[in-house]
């Protein structure tokens, strides 16, 4: 079965504008999570959706949100971007969610902040 | 909140050389605890887990065992190959199922 995809791979933005990312988990996935990973801060959690709902949040500013479309496909939005949110980008789907399942990561999107 | 302590990498190593990579956590109550292994270019994968007191995970001939009383999960393998060449993550499950993330062990196995 297909994993989970995340588009786009590569993005080059500039200080000030806002991206927005997809994540197609897996078939039949309900939750879908998203985190960042940095050279500096390593990998962290952003947040977590199931079924439409955000259900966990990180210790993100307001700049970053996310929604969850009722086929589990999510998308996430940085907005007034800033050179520190140049980062790989990973989301991660699961059945029930974090607790209940493994999870299967995505590539990535490598975004990159001028 | 949580945290969890990798030791720092990169870590190199011959073929067939045998491998520990420590880590230790901090965390209230029971954690669950896994090991995600990210190969270049791609996402993460788990590698094992285990989620309580003294359970033994184990995956392609690694393992790792959850001691409370070390608050630790220091990952093992008798013999690496090249193939295992990767980024090793420690990961903890902390209360409210929020993952916390070890920075990473960068691992090179030399032919």
């Amino acid at each position: 079965k297909a994993g989970v995809t995340q588009t786009p791979r590569y993005l080059i933005k500039t200080r000030g504008q806002q991206v927005t990312l997809s994540c197609s988990p897996i078939s039949g996935h309900r939750s879908v999570s998203w985190y960042q990973q940095t050279p500096g801060q390593g990998l962290q959690f952003l947040f977590e959706y199931f079924s439409e709902t955000q259900r966990n949040k990180g210790n993100f500013p307001g700049r970053f949100s996310g929604r969850q479309f009722s086929n589990s496909r999510s998308e996430m939005n940085v907005s007034t971007l800033e050179l520190g949110d140049s980062a790989l980008y990973l989301c991660a789907s699961s059945p029930q969610g974090i607790g209940a399942n493994v999870l299967t990561f995505g590539a990535g999107s490598r975004l990159t902040v001028l | 909140g949580d945290s969890v302590t990798q030791m720092e990498g990169p870590v190199t190593l011959s073929e067939e050389a045998f491998l520990t990579i420590n880590c230790t956590y901090t965390a209230t109550g029971y954690p669950s605890l896994f090991w995600y292994v990210q190969y270049p270019g791609e996402g993460l994968q788990l590698l094992l887990k285990a989620t309580k007191a003294d359970d033994k995970g184990s995956n392609k001939g690694f393992e790792a065992t959850y001691r409370k009383e070390t608050t630790s999960f220091h990952l093992e393998k008798g013999s690496v190959q090249v193939s295992d060449s990767a980024v090793y993550f420690c990961v903890c499950m902390e209360y409210g199922n929020k993952l916390v993330f070890g920075a990473g062990t960068i691992l090179r196995v030399k032919s």
